[in-house]
């Protein structure tokens, strides 16, 4: 049964230049949750996505927007990218109909050069 | 507001040792507490979860946990530490209802075992 997993691990982008990162959940799993891990700090809720559709949101700007697909995989996109922007992007996954415990990924580490 | 305080950034402890790692909290509602693991370059394996009953859960890799809601507090403990248990931690709060699945994350404290 594969895990939540993520794509890519690691890139390396420019100051105002757009990112897209993906995720998949861990079969079952219906809603996805993205977060932002900066260096030394805890994670950061972005938003979560169930039925295609941004259900919560964290405080992030505009510039963070995301997606759901059909099958339940989601996007991360980021636009206008900041230096701040640096950090470990964390997707985790979930099932509503359970308690809310979720299921991490390893995370895609952006840095902003 | 809900938060989430973990005061000790860093601990070092012998292999063999016992371990406490503290968590406090702040939520409205009736929470839900998680206690997660990250190793360097890794995403967070959970460790245990208290959502109800028993305020004593057991986790993996020998862990336990305590939830006292009168000092809204959450601590990690293990009785003898591992050379293998070096990582860092991460206490979380959620709840049920309209959040479900929205977790506020603590700093993190950093686990650094002496041989």
């Amino acid at each position: 049964d594969a895990g939540v997993t993520q794509s890519p691990t690691h890139l390396i982008k420019t100051r105002g230049q757009q990112v897209t990162l993906r995720c998949s959940p861990k079969s079952g799993h219906d809603t996805v949750s993205w977060y932002q891990q900066a260096l030394g700090q805890g994670p950061q809720f972005i938003f979560q996505y169930y039925e295609e559709e941004e259900r919560q949101r964290g405080n992030f700007p505009d510039r963070f927007s995301g997606h759901q697909f059909p099958n339940y995989s989601s996007e991360l996109n980021v636009n206008a990218l900041l230096l701040g922007d640096s950090a470990l992007y964390l997707c985790a996954s979930t099932g509503l109909a359970t308690t809310g415990e979720l299921f991490f990924g390893e995370g895609s580490r952006l840095t902003v050069l | 507001a809900q938060s989430v305080t973990q005061p000790d950034i860093h601990i070092t402890v012998s292999e063999g040792a016992s371990l406490e790692l503290r968590c406090n909290y702040s939520y409205g509602a009736t929470p839900y507490l998680f206690w997660y693991v990250q190793s360097p370059g890794q995403g967070l394996q959970l460790l245990l979860k208290y959502f109800s009953g028993d305020t004593l859960v057991q986790g993996i890799k020998g862990f336990e946990a305590e939830f006292k809601r009168s000092q809204s507090s959450f601590n990690l403990r293990k009785p003898s530490v591992h050379w293998s248990d070096a990582a860092e931690y991460f206490c979380a709060v959620g709840a049920r209802g309209s959040t479900l699945g929205r977790l506020y994350f603590g700093r993190g404290t950093q686990l650094t075992v002496w041989p």
